[in-house]
């Protein structure tokens, strides 16, 4: 198993749509995670930390943490069309690094 | 803001050649980590440093080795390129210990090994 789990995708929702990202992670991941937004050709940039269990919002972003089902969400309300790009899930592994899921490429359509 | 600069954008290398790939933060930050990205399997870890000298391998270690002489500082070796390491290469760097995790990352190398 894979420490960090993404549906691969693709997913598209139409613009003004909530879009729903979802994330599963094994036991060696501990209780850190983090949502990286990549647009294509460029490098990921952090957009969400979760480190409690529940709903963090920040904007249109908000990320879910289900600690007992050892899932994270990202859900990003009212998508806009400059929100279409693949979406990274990681956690925290070891004392240091960090372990990320394949990615969840999202396109938002007008 | 925080800076991650990587050598080169993009870079084309024979099979059997030596490449260097280098990483500079200047942030003070004192993890380096080395990734590599490709379609469908996400990031990957070769190799990160929490301090000058100190080295763990992720991962995939197998065909790279890495340097960190000085805390901003961190490179990749490709001690001998083959076409299988034809990726995009990505560096990061982040605090230690310090109750903040989160990874910044340079722009990427685009190495293509003919």
């Amino acid at each position: 198993q894979k420490e960090v789990e993404q549906n691969s995708g693709p997913l598209s929702v139409p613009e003004g749509a909530i879009a729903s990202l979802n994330c599963t992670y094994s036991d060696r991941v501990s209780q850190s995670f983090f949502w990286y937004r990549q647009y294509s050709g460029k490098s990921p940039e952090l957009i969400m930390s979760i480190y409690s269990n529940g709903d963090k919002e920040d904007g249109r972003f908000t990320a879910q943490l289900n600690k007992a089902s050892q899932y994270v969400s990202l859900l990003i309300r009212d998508s806009q069309p400059s929100d279409s790009a693949t979406y990274l899930c990681a956690g925290k592994y070891n004392n240091n690094d960090m372990r990320f899921g394949a990615g969840t490429r999202l396109t938002v359509k007008p | 803001d925080v800076k991650v600069t990587q050598s080169s954008r993009y870079l084309v290398k024979r099979t059997g050649e030596k490449v260097f790939l280098e990483c500079v933060q200047d942030m003070d930050h004192e993890n380096m980590f080395w990734y590599r990205q490709d379609p469908g399997l996400g990031l990957r870890l070769i190799y990160f440093s929490y301090d000058v000298k100190m080295k763990e391998k992720g991962d995939i270690p197998e065909g790279y080795s890495v340097s960190r002489e000085k805390k901003e500082r961190f490179s990749l070796i490709l001690e001998s390129a083959s076409t299988n390491q034809t990726s995009m290469y990505l560096c990061a760097s982040s605090f230690r210990d310090r109750g903040s995790y989160e990874q910044y990352f340079g722009p990427g190398t685009r190495l293509t090994v003919t």
